[in-house]
């Protein structure tokens, strides 16, 4: 158990919907990323918070979006999907070390339909 | 741009064995060079990590090997157990722990 919780753990819905994932970080970690898991793209790393605050953009695209609340817990809302959204959804979180110890949830599976 | 790959998308062993799974990186710049192991079912589990200024680093029944000369990267685990068997990615620390994943090698054990 890395100490990270996702949910939900699946999730179907239809082309055009949002839907919103909801990572809570291990005790204490204050980073918190997304990345994005597919057969084509593989690991793909979306955005980092730190603190609340942004800290780093990848490939992440404009109906993504994210935050970081007071409390830590950080949510990944997807907007318009589309058929090629459907993927693994990872949260990590991480201490202040910066060695690229991540230590990540068990992912949300989006299916898109 | 910049990218993580595994030469080797397949590699089958039999239990006890020592497994070699090896990745080529290209940016020269990044601090930290890691594996990462996933189980099927779950998220990625750190291994190891090595920084850019070493070649060798050991943990336990895993030693990652630095070439920084052909910017290749490998991750030798001693012993292989069935208990092994993942998808082993490499990955590098572009900075704060933003990660460049590879594509990953299936490890495969036989009992």
């Amino acid at each position: 158990d890395s100490g990270v919780t996702q949910t939900p753990k699946h999730l179907i819905t239809a082309t055009g919907q949002r839907v919103t994932l909801r990572c809570s970080p291990r005790s204490g970690d204050l980073s918190v990323y997304w990345y994005q898991q597919s057969l084509d793209q593989g690991l793909q790393f979306l955005i980092q918070y730190y603190n609340g605050e942004e800290r780093a953009k990848g490939n992440i695209l404009e109906r993504f979006s994210a935050q970081q609340f007071p409390d830590l817990h950080s949510e990944l809302n997807l907007s318009s999907l589309e058929l090629g959204d459907s993927a693994l959804y990872f949260c990590a979180s991480s201490g202040d070390r910066n060695t690229g110890e991540l230590f990540f949830g068990e992912g949300s599976r989006l299916t898109v339909l | 741009g910049e990218s993580v790959g595994l030469h080797l998308p397949t590699l089958s062993v039999q239990e006890g064995d020592n497994s070699i799974i090896n990745c080529a990186y290209s940016n020269s710049a990044s601090d930290y060079f890691i594996w990462y192991k996933q189980e099927s079912g779950k998220g990625p589990q750190f291994i190891i990590d090595i920084r850019s200024n070493m070649d060798k680093r050991q943990g336990q029944r895993v030693t990652v090997l630095l070439n920084k000369t052909v910017k290749h990267l490998s991750l030798q685990i001693a012993a292989t157990q069935p208990g092994d068997s993942a998808v082993y990615f490499c990955a590098e620390n572009k900075g704060y722990s933003t990660l460049t994943f590879g594509k990953g090698t299936m490890l495969l054990v036989s009992p």
